[in-house]
């Protein structure tokens, strides 16, 4: 079936260290993206990747880094910058800019 | 003032009513609609997809955009215990450049059907 998998599902970390959220998708779809979601704040937009071997900062990049090098694959890493990294991420992809996303099941981030 | 506002609820009915959830925009260049559905511990799943004003139903579900008053709305009706969820609702525009594919969501609303 195609689908986008997240994975791990629940992730837990030592504040100060990277920690990297795995996405694959295999819709063939040209564009990804990760969001984050926070209670009470919908999805705000992390990162997000047109085609290969390239990416755009979202509305939250500060702490987190990307890569593209396959159009299969869009892992995220929650760097040590990040200053509140508990939260659920998100991935998605998408055929074409204004087209709808299609999610992942989300990895849940826990840092102490 | 966020770009899309949303009735946070939490909203809690009896099995069978009408559901009604809104969002409103600020933006006018908004020009595409989406309504989400999140059960507890997924990512979202599209519900409703559109790009004008007016109506779109699609069975039990009917998203209606006003883009005059810039509002958008999803009705649910004789709701069931399994739509029991987070709406999100989302909008978009067509903009190449920075804007290209992005959404902006609603905070969503948590809707409870009890039997």
């Amino acid at each position: 079936d195609g689908g986008i998998t997240q994975s791990p599902k629940y992730l837990f970390r030592k504040e100060g260290q990277n920690v990297t959220l795995s996405c694959e998708q295999n819709l063939n779809h040209d564009a990804m993206y990760w969001y984050r979601q926070d209670p009470g704040q919908g999805l705000r937009l992390i990162y997000y990747s047109q085609i290969v071997n390239d990416f755009q900062k979202g509305d939250i990049a500060e702490g987190y880094s990307v890569s593209r090098e396959k159009k299969e694959s869009f892992p995220l890493t929650v760097t040590s910058a990040q200053k509140n990294p508990t939260a659920f991420y998100l991935c998605a992809s998408s055929a074409l800019p204004q087209s709808p996303l299609h999610f992942g099941n989300g990895t849940r981030l826990t840092v102490t | 003032q966020k770009e899309v506002e949303q009735d946070p609820g939490p909203l809690s009915v009896p099995e069978g009513a009408i559901v009604s959830l809104n969002c409103t925009y600020s933006n006018s260049a908004f020009q595409y609609f989406m309504w989400y559905r999140q059960y507890s511990r997924k990512g979202p799943e599209l519900l409703m997809y559109t790009y004008s004003s007016g109506n779109k139903e699609d069975g039990r579900f009917t998203a209606q955009v006003d883009k005059s008053s810039k509002y958008i709305s999803l009705f649910i009706r004789d709701s069931q215990p399994s739509d029991s969820a987070t709406y999100l609702c989302a909008v978009t525009n067509n903009a190449g450049g920075t804007s290209y594919g992005k959404l902006t969501f609603g905070q969503g609303t948590i809707l409870t059907v009890h039997p």
